[in-house]
């Protein structure tokens, strides 16, 4: 397998601006987790699914922010409108309960930078 | 609210020398807990999954223990070499993962 797979890599976009990214997590796995990485907070939680339901997204900053999974291979984080504070990494991750070790693999993230 | 704290956040060792990271917890009820290593701009990689049953996982230089009942884990670094360095990220699962804000190694050759 490929791995979790994210795009773009690198984004780049004026405070306003829709930004949308995307995750293909790993097949077979039934959870997929969005994080935000940044120096002053580490990485918290945005949202996770599991089944592509969302079960908690109480990490969402604010309503700006939206994640969708309409199957189980491909989510998307939209954020709308865009501003500076939302400049970090984005990752998407995912685990399945292969042996019921739920071990997590994060895809290589999306740098978003709001000028 | 399970918190996850890493000590030190940041450590300089001559290489050869066997170093240990320190992670502690405060909710014991947990289902799993996962050591990842971050190099600078890159994504995070999985090194060791530890359930809550186990006490300890080994891989190569590696050795990460769990002692759920004092809410800590040790990741023990063998005979460190230079291209260890990176950020060391410790995270438990009650569901879902909390990340603890990691140690940055340096390997100094």
């Amino acid at each position: 397998d490929a791995g979790v797979i994210q795009s773009p890599r690198h984004e780049v976009t004026e405070m306003g601006q829709e930004v949308t990214l995307r995750c293909k997590p790993i097949s077979g796995h039934d959870y997929l987790f969005w994080y935000r990485q940044t120096m002053m907070r580490g990485l918290e939680l945005l949202i996770y699914f599991n089944n592509n339901v969302p079960i908690d997204d109480s990490g969402m900053p604010e309503d700006r922010f939206s994640a969708k999974m309409p199957n189980a291979s491909f989510s998307t984080l939209k954020i709308q409108p865009s501003e500076p504070r939302d400049s970090a990494v984005y990752f998407c991750a995912s685990t399945g309960a292969g042996g019921g070790s739920y071990e997590q693999y994060f895809g290589p993230g999306t740098r978003l930078t709001v000028t | 609210k399970q918190e996850v704290t890493q000590i030190p956040a940041a450590l300089s060792v001559p290489e050869g020398e066997n170093l240990v990271l320190n992670c502690s917890f405060t909710d014991s009820a947990i289902y799993n807990l996962q050591w990842f290593r971050q190099d600078p701009g890159k994504g995070l990689t999985s090194l060791l999954l530890i359930q809550s049953s186990q006490r300890e996982q080994t891989s190569g230089r590696l050795n990460a223990s769990l002692d759920k009942s004092s809410g800590r884990s040790t990741l023990y670094i063998a005979a460190s070499q230079p291209g260890d360095s990176a950020t060391y990220l410790c995270a438990v699962r009650n569901t879902p993962l909390v990340f603890g804000k990691g140690t940055r190694l340096s390997v100094i050759a």
